[in-house]
């Protein structure tokens, strides 16, 4: 149980365009999912939280106008990031939590955005 | 402000023996902590946790050991074994943080043959 997809799995685009990735919780109703973004032998750093029916709350730093939360449903978070641009290169995770699994976080595999 | 410190970057253990792994966090509002486990491009494996009401849990070749009074939890892993190599990241939440993980650096685990 507790599996959580991402998509796509990696993507390349040219600078300007706009990238979307999904994050879905296979088997679980997620009240509450995240975003996070992780730079290469760095930590994960949370940039947003996600809940059901309202809008994300944004870690400072974080653009919310750059980096759009979609959270419509209770297994589906979607992330885009808007006129993306080389330095958003980086690795991008979810993680889904319900209120069944307590504050434990299941994540998803990620999703590798290269902006060329 | 990193909240929660993995002050050992890499660890090597032979295969067999026991791999401990060490966390120390400095916000004493903390009350869940979880180690995770990541192999590179893929995101982390949830592996255990233990709420501040405990001071130890196992699951398997895994056992959590939480000290409240010095901050510090760790991760025993036995016996260690060749899929046990990636990264291991301790994270932790409560007070301000209820809800969201703080994350540690994470520790480079290799399992030698």
């Amino acid at each position: 149980g507790a599996v959580v997809s991402q998509h796509p799995s990696r993507v390349i685009c040219k600078s300007g365009t706009s990238v979307k990735i999904e994050c879905r919780s296979l088997d679980f109703q997620a009240t509450t999912m995240f975003w996070y973004r992780q730079f290469p032998k760095q930590s994960l750093m949370l940039m947003a939280t996600s809940n059901e029916g309202s809008k994300a709350t944004y870690e400072q730093g974080v653009e919310k106008d750059k980096f759009l939360i979609n959270h419509a449903s209770l297994t589906l978070s979607t992330l885009t990031v808007t006129s993306a641009h080389p330095e958003d290169s980086s690795f991008y995770i979810c993680s889904a939590r319900s209120g069944g699994t307590g504050e434990t976080q299941y994540f998803g595999p990620g999703t590798r955005l290269l902006v060329l | 402000d990193q909240q929660v410190k993995q002050n050992s970057p890499s660890l090597s253990v032979q295969e067999g023996r026991i791999s401990i792994l060490n966390c120390d966090y400095t916000n004493s509002m903390f009350d869940y902590f979880l180690w995770y486990k990541k192999y590179p491009a893929e995101g982390p494996t949830f592996l255990i946790s233990i709420s501040s009401i405990k001071d130890k849990n196992e699951d398997g070749r895994f056992t959590v050991f939480l000290n409240k009074s010095a901050k510090h939890l760790s991760l025993h892993i036995v016996p260690s074994q060749p899929g046990d190599s990636a990264v291991y990241f301790c994270a932790a939440s409560g007070g301000d943080s209820w809800g969201k993980l703080q994350f540690g650096a994470g520790t480079q685990v290799v399992v030698t043959p």
